[in-house]
C-alpha cells in the first residue's frame, strides 16, 4: 500500500498569512504514461463530508478559491492557502489515486492563531 | 447533476450485519465508480473499497475483504455496502463518494456498533 504522510499534524496561522501543508507518499504517484500525478487534496469542516479542492496535484476544482494552490511531483506535494481566512479553518487531507487501495494522509488541522 | 443520497444512521449489536445504501443519480450510476470511505469519530479517512455499478466490478481494501460486500441495483440506481460480523471499532461515519478523484460525496451514514 502507498502510505501518505502529512506534516504538520496541525498549524495555527494568523488571518491573512500563508498556510503550508506538506504531503509525502511512500512511492511515486506519478504515472509516466500520462505524466500526471495522481494526488488530490480535500478539506473537511466539522460535521461535513470532505470536499475536493485540488486534483492531479495542482488542478483546482471548479469553484475553489484561487488562494488555494497545489504543487509537487513524484512523492512530495504541497498545499498552500495564500491568505488564510476564517472559512479556511478545517482539516485538510491528501489522497493518492494512483493505485488501490486509495490512501489518505492522516490530516492536518488548520486553525487561526 | 451528480447526487449521492445515503440512508439514515444505524445502531447494531456486535456480531450483526448492517447494509447502507447510496442512491445515485442515473448519470452518476452509469458513468462513475463509487467508493466507500469511513471515518471513526475524531479520526481520519479510510478507503473501504469501490464498485463500478454498471458492471458490478468490485474492489475491496485488503482488511475488509470477506467481511464487506458491495452490490448495485440498476433499477433504482442504488449501491449498497453490507458489513458483516460488526465490531465496536466499526463504529464510524460511512461515506459514499465518486471513485478515484472523489469530487462528490454523500452526507454520510453513522453506523454505531454497541452492545
Amino acid at each position: 500500500d502507498i502510505v501518505m504522510t502529512q506534516s504538520p499534524d496541525s498549524l495555527a496561522v494568523s488571518l491573512g498569512e500563508r498556510a503550508t501543508i506538506s504531503c509525502r507518499s511512500s512511492q511515486s504517484v506519478l504515472n509516466t504514461s500520462d505524466n500526471r500525478n495522481y494526488l488530490a487534496w480535500y478539506r473537511q469542516k466539522p460535521r461535513q463530508p470532505p470536499t475536493l479542492l485540488i486534483y492531479w496535484a495542482s488542478t483546482r476544482e471548479f469553484g475553489v478559491s484561487d488562494r488555494i494552490s497545489g504543487s509537487g511531483s513524484g512523492t512530495d506535494f504541497t498545499l498552500i492557502i495564500s491568505s488564510l481566512q476564517a472559512a479556511d479553518v478545517a482539516v485538510y487531507y491528501c489522497q493518492q489515486y494512483h493505485m488501490t487501495p486509495w490512501t489518505f494522509g492522516q490530516g492536518t488541522k488548520v486553525e487561526i492563531k | 447533476q451528480v447526487q449521492l443520497e445515503q440512508s439514515g444512521g444505524e445502531v447494531k449489536k456486535p456480531g450483526s450485519s448492517v447494509k447502507v445504501s447510496c442512491k445515485a443519480s442515473e448519470g452518476t450510476f452509469n458513468n462513475y465508480g463509487i467508493s466507500w470511505v469511513r471515518q471513526a469519530r475524531g479520526q481520519g479517512l479510510e478507503w473501504v473499497g469501490s464498485i463500478l455499478p454498471l458492471f458490478d466490478i468490485t474492489n475491496y481494501a485488503q482488511r475488509f475483504k470477506g467481511r464487506v460486500t458491495f452490490t448495485a441495483d440498476k433499477s433504482t440506481t442504488t449501491v449498497f455496502m453490507e458489513v458483516n460480523s460488526l465490531r465496536s471499532d466499526d463504529t464510524a461515519i460511512y461515506y459514499c463518494a465518486t471513485d478515484g478523484i472523489m469530487d462528490y460525496w454523500g452526507r454520510g451514514t453513522l453506523v454505531t456498533v454497541s452492545s
